[in-house]
């Protein structure tokens, strides 16, 4: 079966820097996303892993390593609107994206 | 200001009843997509259409129903509503279907079926 598994909920202290893990089985793979969640509003895209290593985008980078299918999302500089839920979603053979529950990151001043 | 809206913004349902969630999108975008979502659980797929005139099932397509006459419109029929049926449901859409092609998403229709 299909899985995904990142953690429930993680607390980081503003201007700290924090990495969200997500571990994964699909039925083929072609590439992962990274979405942000605000309480109460839709998913936004903040980044696309199709090959091994890291990628960066400003504060916020995201590594995947196919053969562990593993990946993490590193945010750096943390701010209070950071508070968010992060889903992990990797996209299967057939192309449809497999979403994770999500990691509520809560930031502390 | 170009993007994807829903409507309604949320709504009580009688079980039973008959309700169509519209989602209309000005991006020109080929695909789109519904999903559900439930406290706890991921983004699950319910239906999607990778261009107009062509649909299919999700992950959880039962009791659900969609069409896609054109290009901007994807609308999704819940026939008979059931309880279950209680969630939060996104419509989103990309460019084109697969690959490494972004899905976008609207505001969400909050739904309650009692």
């Amino acid at each position: 079966g299909q899985n995904i598994d990142q953690p429930t909920e993680m607390t980081a202290t503003e201007g700290a820097i924090v990495q969200i893990n997500c571990t994964y089985q699909t039925s083929g793979f072609n590439g992962l996303f990274w979405y942000q969640q605000h309480a109460g509003e839709a998913p936004t895209f903040l980044s696309y892993n199709v090959l091994d290593g890291l990628e960066e985008k400003g504060r916020f980078s995201s590594f995947l390593s196919r053969s562990k299918g593993y990946s993490y999302l590193l945010l750096k500089e943390l701010q209070m609107k950071d508070s968010a839920s992060y889903l992990c979603a990797p996209m299967d053979s057939n192309y449809q994206l497999i979403w994770g529950a999500g990691t509520k990151l809560i930031i502390k001043p | 200001i170009a993007g994807i809206t829903q409507a309604p913004t949320s709504q009580i349902l009688a079980a039973g009843r008959r309700m169509t969630l519209r989602c209309t999108q000005d991006m020109r975008h080929n695909a789109m997509y519904w999903y559900r979502q439930d406290l706890g659980l991921g983004l699950r797929l319910i239906h999607y259409s990778n261009t107009a005139g062509t649909t299919g099932k999700g992950e959880v397509p039962d009791g659900y129903s969609v069409s896609r006459a054109n290009t901007d419109d994807f609308p999704l029929t819940l026939a008979s509503a059931v309880p279950s049926q209680t969630s939060v449901y996104f419509c989103a859409s990309s460019r084109l279907a697969g690959g490494q092609e972004t899905q976008y998403f609207g505001p969400g229709t909050r739904l309650l079926v009692l």
